[in-house]
């Protein structure tokens, strides 16, 4: 089952937050987060593992919260690049059928 | 690592046919899974292959079929092409359920 992501989409300014959420109904062995620019394949950004702690690097990092199946993006500072649309994945269990999220479209303007 | 790579990048198909879509993984990822994105919309899960076996499908059809080889390639066929097949088909591997999949740039499928 498709899981669901908030907002649709965003737009923020150079520097500003965001915050992108991801829920599903089943439980989950794992989420993973992806970008895909225009035209470009998703480019895999982190995976959250039940059981795991919340990852990230430098301005992008996620959460799990496994009582709720829900798992959030937080980009910070952001930056021109970061725009594009997010997916998040979610798997019931390992190699069983990964399903992508609608997607969140992001855009930051200058 | 040389990355996924896919084959042809664009292809055009007449309704009734069929066509095979190629992906090749990086040394290593034993898992490699299938998707259908159609303009505007995220990725459809088809299936997935671990160790050469289907280990997870999604809700497609049976003229959806596929293959993966010991050397970390894997095939795509689909049978009997209706209009709606047309999409981006993008092919993902995975080294292990701890890492992410990478994807490779996709076959663009039109089908006329």
């Amino acid at each position: 089952q498709q899981p669901v992501q908030s907002p649709q989409a965003v737009i923020l300014r150079e520097g500003e937050d965001a915050v992108i959420n991801c829920s599903s109904s089943k439980a989950l062995y794992s989420v993973h987060w992806y970008r895909q620019k225009h035209g470009e394949a998703p480019v895999f950004l982190m995976i959250l593992l039940k059981g795991g702690e919340q990852k990230g690097h430098e301005k992008i990092s996620a959460s799990f919260n496994e009582k709720k199946q829900q798992s959030s993006l937080y980009l910070t500072a952001s930056q021109l690049s970061y725009s594009g649309t997010y997916f998040c994945g979610t798997e019931i269990d390992y190699g069983q059928n990964f399903v992508f999220g609608p997607g969140t479209r992001l855009s930051v303007l200058p | 690592e040389t990355g996924v790579t896919q084959s042809p990048t664009h292809l055009i198909k007449t309704r009734g046919q069929q066509v095979t879509l190629r992906c090749s993984s990086q040394s290593g990822h034993n898992t490699v899974s299938w998707y259908q994105q159609a303009l505007g919309q995220g990725p459809q899960f088809i299936f997935q292959y671990y160790r050469e076996e289907e280990n997870g499908r999604g809700n497609f059809p049976p003229r959806f079929s596929g293959l993966q080889f010991p050397n970390y390639s894997s095939e795509l066929n689909v049978n009997a092409l209706e209009l709606d097949d047309s999409a981006l088909y993008l092919c993902a591997s995975s080294f292990s359920n701890n890492y992410g999949y990478t994807f490779g740039s996709g076959t663009r499928l039109t089908v006329v």
